[in-house]
């Protein structure tokens, strides 16, 4: 059975704090790694990662996959108040692109 | 450029009553579609996908159901609710991509439905 943990499951840092998330991961036949960010409803896209090594980055966030020991992190340089939300990384399944295993999500919060 | 829409936004029904949640998907044309459900904030569980009006695949036994009657519209039901039904129910949309590659899902602002 496919599987996705993330952890830490909830962070608490200070405005101005550097963070790094992670989620591991067990998939048959790996193809991509997906990272949403949720702040009260929906989730919204971030990265899809495919290959090892090649960080993808967006302002202040970015992240890597290492293929080799099936993981990947995110970080968040420079955090914000408004970074507060849940991490959600998930992997496709073995039979389909199209059906994602999500973990279970950091809660990241940031204080003034 | 694509919208999704979900409907009604928060839904607090009794025990042993019917469920219908709406989904619908503007700016694209035969999408993926999927419901989810999250409990607590956390992770979410896929519930069911659609690749085509007509065409559902449950993903977990539960208490629920879904179907597509147009292209671009997804359903989710239960005849009677029960208390563990209760959560964030989250709809999405992809394009279908080759076999191979992994669909990027695009998710709408969610229900919550509360069972008393």
């Amino acid at each position: 059975e496919d599987k996705v943990v993330q952890s830490p499951l909830s962070l608490v840092v200070h405005e101005g704090d550097t963070v790094t998330l992670n989620c591991s991961y067990e998939v048959t036949n790996f193809r991509s790694l997906l990272w949403y960010k949720q702040e009260k409803k929906a989730p919204t896209f971030l990265f899809m990662l495919t290959s090892s090594g090649i960080e993808k980055k967006s302002g202040r966030l970015s992240s890597i996959l290492d293929k080799k020991e099936l993981f990947s992190i995110l970080n968040i340089t420079a955090t914000q108040t408004g970074d507060s939300a849940i991490y959600l990384c998930a992997a496709p399944s073995r039979t389909s692109g199209s059906r994602l295993t999500f973990g279970e999500g950091t809660q990241l919060t940031v204080n003034p | 450029s694509q919208t999704i829409h979900q409907w009604p936004a928060t839904l607090v029904q009794p025990v042993g009553s019917p469920l219908s949640l709406e989904c619908t998907v503007e700016g694209t044309s035969n999408p993926n579609l999927y419901w989810y459900r999250q409990a607590a904030g956390r992770g979410l569980q896929l519930l069911f996908y659609s690749v085509g009006i007509g065409q559902i695949s449950s993903e977990v036994p539960q208490n629920l159901s879904a179907s597509r009657p147009q292209d671009r519209q997804f359903i989710l039901s239960s005849k009677k609710l029960l208390l563990s039904d209760s959560g964030f129910y989250l709809c999405a949309w992809s394009v279908p991509l080759t076999s191979g590659l992994t669909d990027t899902q695009y998710f709408g602002p969610g229900t919550r439905l509360t069972v008393l």
